[in-house]
């Protein structure tokens, strides 16, 4: 079956611009998770959603930062105004449920680059 | 808070020697942990995971990690590499599987 997908697999923008990063996770998945990954670091955590509501979005930098699930499928991450240290690789995950035990699957990524 | 510490930022091996990746965790309570294995232009591919039972867990591609809660480390252990076990390993510990707070990697590179 198909795996996570994020588009586009690249986006290059300047200072101050709005970009919207797409998820579509697993087919099934109710939990869907965004990470950031800034060069030589691990994921950090953004926030996560359980069906269509953000059940923790404490890891969002700041308000310019926002998500949306509206259907419990397809995630937007959103980012206005763009600053330089926004540029990094955006993740997306999916699991079959938030909480528990079931394995986080990660798609390629998003590599922003801010201009 | 739970954090975790992968004290190698970069390791070399040859191919066929065995392999052991350090994952330092610090927790209060009994973690959940895990390996991520993630190759350039690919998404992060879990290893395995530790949640309870026996300490030595097995996971795919030949890996086995050891829970060790007296030393609080998750180490990564494979007794022969092979070339294509070359990419970016990543220590993750957590409450759950929504909670997990990843290491900053160790890169593998596997000398022919």
């Amino acid at each position: 079956g198909a795996g996570v997908s994020q588009t586009p697999s690249n986006k290059v923008t300047e200072k101050g611009k709005y970009v919207e990063l797409r998820c579509d996770p697993i087919s099934g998945h109710t939990a869907l998770y965004w990470y950031r990954q800034s060069l030589g670091q691990g994921p950090e955590f953004l926030i996560y959603f359980q069906g269509t509501g953000a059940a923790d979005d404490s890891g969002l930098p700041n308000d310019r930062f926002f998500a949306v699930r509206p259907e419990g499928s397809v995630s937007t991450l959103k980012i206005q105004r763009t600053e330089r240290g926004d540029s990094a690789v955006y993740l997306c995950a999916s699991s079959l449920a938030s909480g528990g035990t079931d394995t986080q699957y990660f798609g390629p990524g998003t590599r922003l680059t801010v201009l | 808070a739970q954090s975790v510490t992968q004290p190698d930022i970069h390791i070399t091996v040859s191919e066929g020697a065995s392999l052991e990746l350090r994952c330092n965790y610090s927790y209060g309570a009994t973690p959940y942990l895990f390996w991520y294995v993630q190759s350039p232009g690919q998404g992060l591919q879990l290893l395995l995971k530790y949640f309870s039972g026996d300490t030595l867990v097995q996971g795919i591609k030949g890996f086995e990690a050891e829970f060790k809660r007296s030393q609080s480390s998750f180490n990564l252990r494979k007794p022969s590499v092979h070339w294509s076990d070359a990419a970016e390993y990543f220590c993750a510990v957590g409450a759950n599987n929504n909670d997990m707070r990843f290491g900053a990697g160790t890169r593998l590179t596997v000398k022919p």
